[in-house]
């Protein structure tokens, strides 16, 4: 199974850019890297995936290091809406495997 | 469109209890899944579907089962209730394999077990 490994929390001010890291060093050529975010008392909610080109939408943008070891997801302008935990996660087949995530504080 | 729906919000059961958590999509999604979160931690896969009359397990399936007679809808069953299964259960639906189709989720089921 791919895994993933992301710090457990980060702390951004509002309005400035988010910069949440993830590795995947175990990452297999055809497993796609997906990005959902969670808020408090909800489901994930899917932001964006890809295989190894960026990739951007309304959302966010997702950068895909040479090697697909690792992967980097921005969001452009923090705003407190935005405070989630994050994941990154790999899947294997049709499942996904969700880490811890990324606890994300957005500071006024 | 409602998406994923689950049913109850909210669940306590006795140490032994049964019951069904519901989960029912309306957007013909061919794939279903269940995952738990326990407290602090991320989501589990329990048990997964890739269409109707069709189930597999994922990583935590014991003391569950599940059914898939039609495509809306994929209950997830507790047969006796243990303070190991107190935990936010998630339904998710994909139009394709998950890889290249994103995951919808319901707003979860919180179980308490005592």
């Amino acid at each position: 199974d791919a895994k993933t490994t992301q710090p457990n929390s980060m702390e951004s001010n509002e309005e400035e850019p988010v910069h949440l890291p993830c590795n995947h060093s175990t990452i297999s050529g055809t497993d796609y890297i997906h990005w959902y975010r969670q808020l408090p008392s909800q489901g994930p909610e899917y932001v964006i995936h890809g295989l190894t080109s960026n990739v951007n939408n309304r959302m966010a943008s997702l950068a895909i290091a040479e090697d697909r070891k690792s992967s980097t997801l921005i969001l452009h302008r923090a705003t407190l809406r935005d405070a989630a935990v994050y994941y990154c996660i790999t899947n294997t087949g049709n499942q996904f495997y969700f880490g811890t995530g990324t606890s994300l504080t957005v500071i006024p | 469109n409602a998406g994923v729906t689950q049913t109850p919000k909210f669940r306590i059961l006795k140490i032994g209890q049964s019951m069904t958590l519901q989960c029912t999509q309306d957007m013909n999604h061919n794939y279903m899944y269940w995952y738990r979160q326990d407290p602090g931690m991320g989501l589990k896969l329990i048990y997964y579907s890739v269409g109707a009359g069709i189930t597999d397990k994922g990583e935590v399936p014991n003391g569950y089962n599940v059914s898939r007679s039609t495509t809306e809808d994929f209950p997830l069953r507790l047969e006796l209730a243990a303070p190991s299964q107190t935990s936010v259960y998630f339904c998710a639906s994909s139009y394709l394999t998950g890889v290249n189709s994103p995951l919808h989720f319901g707003n979860g089921t919180r179980l308490t077990v005592t």
